[in-house]
């Protein structure tokens, strides 16, 4: 079965933080993804990855970045964390578009 | 206009009863049509995936795309209390393309 972890399920900051969001995925899928959930707008794309040390911006990427050093792994990064980033972030990973294996969320709440 | 349009409910019926969920989308270029399911408080797991037109069936569920109206239904048939859940209905133009998801819908299985 694939596995997709993520390093949080539920993580609370504070204001103008730095914060790092992890994602693992053990099923050796070039690309990787990064949404967000909010109630009422379904699931957002942040940015995604189809190979190491690449990256796209998806459709909402201002206030983040991302990082893919190695293949298994594809971080987040909020640069100052403000409260419009209080969310649901899901990573997937997927050999075909189409067919995305997500992973169980991190409920991000900025204060 | 959205790309991918989804009535988000809730919807509730009774154990036993056939469900059926839609989505309309915009642009007739889009090729592969996926049913995703959320369950609380989980990330969102691919039920079935259909390339171009047709129907598609897997045990109770039943997924059906209209291109000519730009339609994609999904069929449960002898709903489940299990079946309780969040469905999401995506589209992408090909196996290379990132997904647009519809917003979900939310159904509810009475015992």
């Amino acid at each position: 079965d694939v596995k997709v972890t993520q390093s949080s399920r539920y993580l609370v900051k504070r204001t103008g933080e730095k914060v790092f969001l992890e994602c693992v995925q053990d099923m050796d899928h070039e690309n990787m993804f990064w949404y967000r959930q909010d109630p009422g707008l379904g699931l957002r794309l942040i940015y995604f990855s189809y190979d190491v040390k690449m990256k796209e911006k998806g459709d909402i990427p201002e206030g983040y970045s991302v990082s893919r050093e190695k293949k298994e792994r594809f971080s987040l990064i909020l640069e100052s964390a403000s409260t419009n980033q209080t969310s649901m972030y899901l990573c997937a990973s997927s050999s075909y578009s189409y067919e995305q294996y997500f992973g169980p969320g991190t409920r991000l709440t900025v204060t | 206009q959205k790309e991918v349009e989804q009535d988000p409910g809730p919807l509730s019926v009774p154990e036993g009863a056939i469900v059926s969920l839609n989505c309309t989308y915009s642009n007739s270029a889009f090729q592969y049509f996926m049913w995703y399911r959320q369950y609380s408080r989980k990330g969102p797991e691919l039920l079935m995936y259909t390339y171009s037109s047709g129907n598609k069936e897997d045990g109770r569920f039943t997924a059906q795309v209209d291109k000519s109206s730009k339609y994609i239904s999904l069929f449960i048939r002898d709903s489940q209390p299990s079946d309780s859940a969040t469905y999401l209905c995506a589209i992408t133009y090909s196996s290379a393309s990132k997904i647009i998801f519809g917003s979900g819908t939310r159904l509810s299985i009475r015992p």
